[in-house]
């Protein structure tokens, strides 16, 4: 089946340095992908949606001068952490949709990068 | 606006027992549910979803969820827990207005006891 490769899967940074997750779908094109936070014991929360070869549409509440996301190609979106704070520490997930499956709604996830900001 | 609610943190079930994980939703437009797991430190994985036909789905491990829309329930189900189905399970909408972007629930913890 479909696979959504999340790379790092863990990354412990210091306050005010950068950090990227990138998201890449192995084995389909995806046109869109989908960015979410999860902080413990809470469900996901729709971060942005990044669109190939365009600007991401961002949620409400999200900073988009603090979560960089670039959509490059069809088969990698990276999101970048900004200037990381000990408050941005959380679980980020992406989820690709198949270019080719658009109608079925088929969306697959990666597995996830936990940032831990000191 | 879509929103899901999933009334319970946790479900405690014996093995062997049949298992209910209870979400209801709302959405403008038709209703696409899905439901996923997830293990610990580990990401989602989809179990099953409803889009249109059958109001009964039946999804992976053999879970299964029955889409009701005078309700507006999608309970997933299973008719015999194994400890090993203990994990946080979410349950999802969109619809066919929008950007399909999915919007979760909460969160259910399923504890299945030997």
């Amino acid at each position: 089946g479909a696979v959504v490769s999340q790379h790092p899967s863990w990354v412990i940074c210091k306050s005010g340095t950068s950090v990227k997750i990138e998201c890449r779908s192995l084995d389909f094109q995806a046109t869109t992908m989908f960015w979410y936070r999860q902080f413990p014991k809470q469900s996901l929360m729709l971060m942005a949606t990044s669109n190939e070869g365009s600007k991401a549409t961002y949620e409400q509440g999200v900073e988009k001068d603090k979560f960089l996301i670039n959509h490059a190609s069809l088969t990698l979106s990276t999101l970048t952490v900004t200037s990381a704070h000990p408050e941005d520490s959380s679980f980020y997930i992406c989820s690709a949709r198949d270019y080719l499956e658009t109608g079925t709604l088929k969306l697959f996830f990666g597995s996830g990068t936990q940032l831990s900001v000191l | 606006a879509q929103s899901v609610a999933q009334p319970e943190d946790q479900v405690n079930v014996a093995e062997g027992n049949p298992l209910t994980v209870k979400c209801t939703y709302s959405v403008s437009g038709n209703p696409y549910l899905f439901w996923y797991v997830q293990y610990p430190n580990r990401g989602l994985q989809f179990l099953l979803k409803y889009i249109t036909g059958d109001n009964l789905v039946k999804g992976s491990y053999g879970f299964e969820a029955e889409f009701n829309k005078s309700q507006t329930s999608f309970h997933l189900k299973k008719p015999s827990a194994l400890v090993s189905d203990s994990a946080l399970y979410f349950c999802a909408v969109t619809s066919d207005t929008g950007r399909r972007a999915l919007t979760f629930g909460s969160g259910t913890r399923l504890q299945v006891q030997p």
